[in-house]
């Protein structure tokens, strides 16, 4: 079946650390891979996405490969910022289009 | 842009009463929308998938005759907590697949209070 493991929280950091949050997946088939975040109070938001082996997706400094040997899609940032505070889910797509999740990390960044 | 918005955004209800949550892709068609369910402080857990003109497709545990699932148009899709009861108090959201391009939106969610 589907499943995603998230690392686990709370991750908290200083303003320009360097951020990873790690994200290993089990599927059938070769799913699309996805990092949402979720601000206090919001609904999720699309972060980045990769859709095949190899494709890295990257957004606001945010960056994440779909590593099929080691079935993993890491999350990194080189320098976070106090707006990054949030929580980071990330998930899979199966072949009905449904999304499987992680549990979440929830991140905050220290001035 | 594609946006999926929620009504209501937040409902408090008493326990036995039910309670109907909309989904509305506001600017694109979507003839799968899906409904998931978030407890506090954890992820976000797949309830059914939602398909206009059909029945939805449940998750295996997610009772079908309490959480009924309506997708009457292709921009539309409800679902009502029947019968509702304090463990049913939750973080529920939809997503919407465009059908333009099989992307995926999520509303924003609507938190559930049943006292």
């Amino acid at each position: 079946g589907n499943s995603v493991t998230q690392m686990e929280g709370p991750v908290t950091l200083s303003e320009e650390a360097f951020l990873t949050i790690n994200c290993t997946y089990t599927a059938t088939g070769y799913p699309s891979l996805f990092w949402y975040v979720q601000y206090p109070g919001e609904g999720l938001q699309l972060l980045l996405k990769a859709t095949k082996a190899d494709d890295k997706g990257s957004n606001k400094g945010f960056e994440a490969t779909y590593r099929k040997e080691t079935t993993s899609f890491h999350l990194e940032k080189g320098s976070v910022q106090v707006s990054d505070s949030a929580v980071y889910f990330c998930a899979l797509m199966g072949s009905g289009n449904q999304f499987y999740f992680g549990t979440g990390t929830s991140l905050t960044v220290i001035p | 842009g594609a946006v999926v918005s929620q009504h209501p955004s937040w409902v408090i209800c008493k326990s036995g009463t039910s309670v109907k949550i909309e989904c509305r892709s506001l600017d694109f068609q979507a003839t799968t929308m899906f409904w998931y369910r978030q407890f506090p402080k954890q992820s976000l857990m797949l309830m059914a998938t939602s398909n206009e003109g059909s029945k939805a497709t449940y998750e295996q545990g997610v009772e079908k005759d309490k959480f009924l699932i309506n997708h009457a148009s292709l921009t539309l899709s409800t679902l009502t907590v029947t019968s509702a009861h304090p463990e049913d108090s939750s973080f529920y959201i939809c997503s919407a697949r465009a059908d333009r391009n099989y992307e995926q939106y999520f509303g924003p969610g609507t938190r559930l209070t049943v006292t």
